[in-house]
């Protein structure tokens, strides 16, 4: 079946520094999106992505849709605490209705 | 604030007994969708309704079921509960049918403890 894989499965911020975060797949997906988790939360989505190459910002998060269409990223500027949490990428494809495959997610958390 | 509300938030039960979960779409929203999201994973399709009727089903066996309602809620039913039907499951929303690309926005989701 399909499969999202996310990388890196968790990393550490620091306030003020930028980070990212990939996805990678094997299936071609006509979506992207991205979510954010937190704690006794369902997902928030953060960003929604239609066209292959398709670069979208919301405040100071950035997310492109590969060329390939099997492949996003999702960059969060200039680190806050409030950052903290699990960002998902979730891929969907038109022909199967709106059912999304979801990666495994990367949790972020703030350096001690 | 996503519109979407599920009930009840935690719930235990026994191996071998059935539950009921029950979510509540944005208003206006006529596809829903449930998913089952184990600790530490991403969320799993497990379902999805639009206008009352299935329409998309994960690699989940027939003891989980589900309903729609004209009103756009939505329940989802799991019989003969097991070990690792622990989990939190979530129910999402979206506008438009099926073959869409709308985003879906989820609820927060009930936690389902099993003994």
């Amino acid at each position: 079946g399909q499969q999202l894989n996310q990388s890196p499965q968790s990393m550490f911020i620091q306030e003020g520094e930028d980070v990212s975060m990939n996805c990678t797949s094997s299936s071609i997906f006509n979506t992207w999106l991205w979510y954010k988790q937190e704690p006794g939360e369902g997902p928030v989505l953060l960003i929604a992505l239609y066209k292959a190459g398709e670069l979208t910002s919301n405040g100071r998060l950035t997310a492109q849709f590969g060329i390939t269409r099997k492949d996003s990223f999702l960059n969060i500027s200039a680190s806050i605490p409030s950052d903290v949490g699990i960002y998902f990428c979730a891929g969907m494809i038109k022909a199967a209705g709106n059912k999304l495959t979801f990666g495994g997610g990367t949790r972020v958390l703030v350096k001690p | 604030e996503t519109g979407v509300t599920q009930s009840p938030t935690h719930l235990i039960k026994t191996r071998g007994q059935q539950v009921t979960l029950r979510c509540s779409s944005q208003s206006g929203h006529n596809t829903v969708s449930w998913y089952q999201q184990a600790l530490g994973q991403g969320p799993q399709f497990i379902f999805q309704y639009y206008r009352e009727e299935e329409n998309g089903r994960g690699n989940f066996p027939p003891r989980f079921s589900g309903l729609q309602f004209p009103n756009y809620s939505s329940e989802l039913n799991v019989n003969a509960l097991e070990l690792d039907d622990s989990a939190l499951y979530l129910c999402a929303s979206s506008l438009a049918g099926p073959g869409s690309n709308q985003p879906q926005h989820f609820g927060d989701g009930t936690r389902l403890s099993i003994l």
